[in-house]
């Protein structure tokens, strides 16, 4: 069981726009601003999207964005296109060592 | 264009020490945070450790998940490169895709910019 809590799975149609959720604890989500999404598709490296809730690495589009309210992070991929079929996860950190904890992932079909 | 490539052996006999070694290409390893992550079958992904070296004393630490402390160390090698990952005892719970990644840290935030492909280990007889 992951420590963050991830929808197995979300879909939506290209064009339209999908809000994936992460949900932890006052203990991480709630706590830190160290809370990044990745994206991997299969027998792929998992590529960076968004990291410190909200901000984009250089060559992400601008359709990948992140929030966060409370324990609860979001990513929301806007003007869905086939690449994007892919699996999503969140992760942040736990703890005054800081662990690293994952969301279990979420799978995103392109219908 | 830093990259990452994970490497060691695919099947590891149970309660013998499971080894692989991550090499990074493209840029020198002082001064970030060289993560190992893993996702056994069926299961979502779990964080390992990390090793880091300081770029001023050129010093090592580390860091590992309190779950797997006792039976796992991340090391790092400056001059080569690259960075390791060893698990001792290891037994069929430690099948996994094993990753290795970066972790960048700034401004009080952390996250990993960067990741290997990913190997396969399974431990069986």
């Amino acid at each position: 069981q992951s420590a963050l809590t991830q929808p197995p799975s979300a879909s939506g149609s290209p064009g339209q726009s999908v809000t994936i959720s992460c949900t932890g604890t006052s203990s991480d989500i709630g706590d830190k601003k160290s809370v990044s999404w990745y994206r991997r598709h299969p027998g792929e490296a998992p590529k960076l999207l968004i990291f410190e809730v909200n901000k984009r690495p250089s060559g992400v589009p601008d359709r990948f964005s992140g929030s966060k309210s409370g324990n609860t992070a979001s990513l929301t991929v806007s003007g869905l296109q086939a690449d994007d079929e892919a699996e999503y996860f969140c992760c942040s950190y736990a703890g005054t060592n800081n662990y690293v904890v994952f969301g279990g992932g979420t799978k995103l079909t392109v219908l | 264009q830093v990259q990452l490539q994970e490497s060691g052996p695919g099947l590891v006999k149970p309660s013998e020490t499971l080894s692989l070694m991550c090499t990074v290409s493209g840029d020198g390893i002082s001064d970030y945070y060289w993560n190992w992550i893993r996702q056994p079958p069926g299961k979502g992904l779990e964080w390992i450790g990390y090793a880091h070296i300081g770029v001023v004393r050129n010093t090592e630490s580390s860091n590992y998940n309190p779950s797997l402390k006792s039976r796992v160390t991340v090391s790092a090698d400056g001059p080569n490169n690259q960075f390791s990952l060893k698990v001792k005892s290891v037994t069929a719970a430690d099948t996994a895709v094993y990753y290795c990644a970066r972790e960048v840290c700034s401004g009080g935030s952390c996250y990993l910019d960067l990741w290997g492909q990913g190997t396969t280990v399974i431990v069986s007889s």
